[in-house]
């Protein structure tokens, strides 16, 4: 079974525009991160928050995780066409083991 | 720096054959992961380990399996294929630090 759970599956927007996933989780985290996967690729680590914090930036990367609602967000700002990809969140439990949501694939349109 | 290295890139298998699936890193860190990815499902964790010597079964171990011998090498092993194993499989190591996991490149797999 799945951790994590990405909200919505996909999105399309247009270059310039904010995109926004949320992740949905259901047990305890050390930590949650968010990869991206570019088609045919593997997964590369954008962003890791800990269970202590709130909120995050990276670049035009900004992570929000309410662990009382046990949610987070990822809101890419101003994306790019090279912003399209499949994004996931991971999390992080106690035993160190991560565990991948089903993504969120992301199409930037020029 | 190579980082991960995984080997093949690609395969296509017969069914009731033995593979083995390579994984080699240089970055001499104790955690080694295997994941598969399968269509709208993520990464789901097939085996792991945690440092040279040990294993772990994850989410998905049935019809696979993993040796340590060293730090470097992490190799997975199908003893005999079945169509429900192709996939792509990724290798991964833990990063102690704030950079999480690192991921090798993937071997799509095919078994026919």
């Amino acid at each position: 079974s799945q951790q994590g759970e990405e909200d919505p599956q996909a999105l399309s927007i247009q270059e310039g525009e904010n995109a926004t996933m949320n992740c949905s989780y259901k047990t305890s985290i050390n930590n949650l991160q968010w990869y991206r996967q570019n088609s045919g690729r593997g997964l590369v680590h954008l962003i890791l928050i800990r269970s202590n914090e709130r909120e995050k930036h990276s670049g035009r990367l900004r992570v929000t995780l309410d662990t009382s609602k046990k949610s987070s967000s990822l809101l890419i700002t101003a994306s790019r066409a090279a912003d399209t990809a499949s994004y996931f969140c991971a999390t992080e439990d106690a035993g160190n083991m991560l565990t991948f949501g089903g993504g969120t694939r992301l199409m930037v349109k020029p | 720096i190579a980082g991960i290295t995984q080997a093949p890139t690609s395969q296509i298998l017969a069914a009731g054959r033995r593979m083995t699936l390579r994984c080699t890193q240089d970055m001499r860190h104790n955690a080694m992961y295997w994941y598969r990815q399968d269509l709208g499902l993520g990464l789901r964790l097939i085996h792991y380990s945690n440092t040279a010597g040990t294993t772990g079964k994850g989410e998905v171990p049935d019809g696979y399996s993993v040796s340590r011998a060293n730090t470097d090498d992490f190799p997975l092993t199908l003893a005999s294929a079945v169509p429900s194993q192709t996939s792509v499989y990724f290798c991964a190591i833990q990063w102690a630090g704030p950079d999480g996991y690192t991921f090798g490149s993937g071997t799509r797999l095919t078994v026919v």
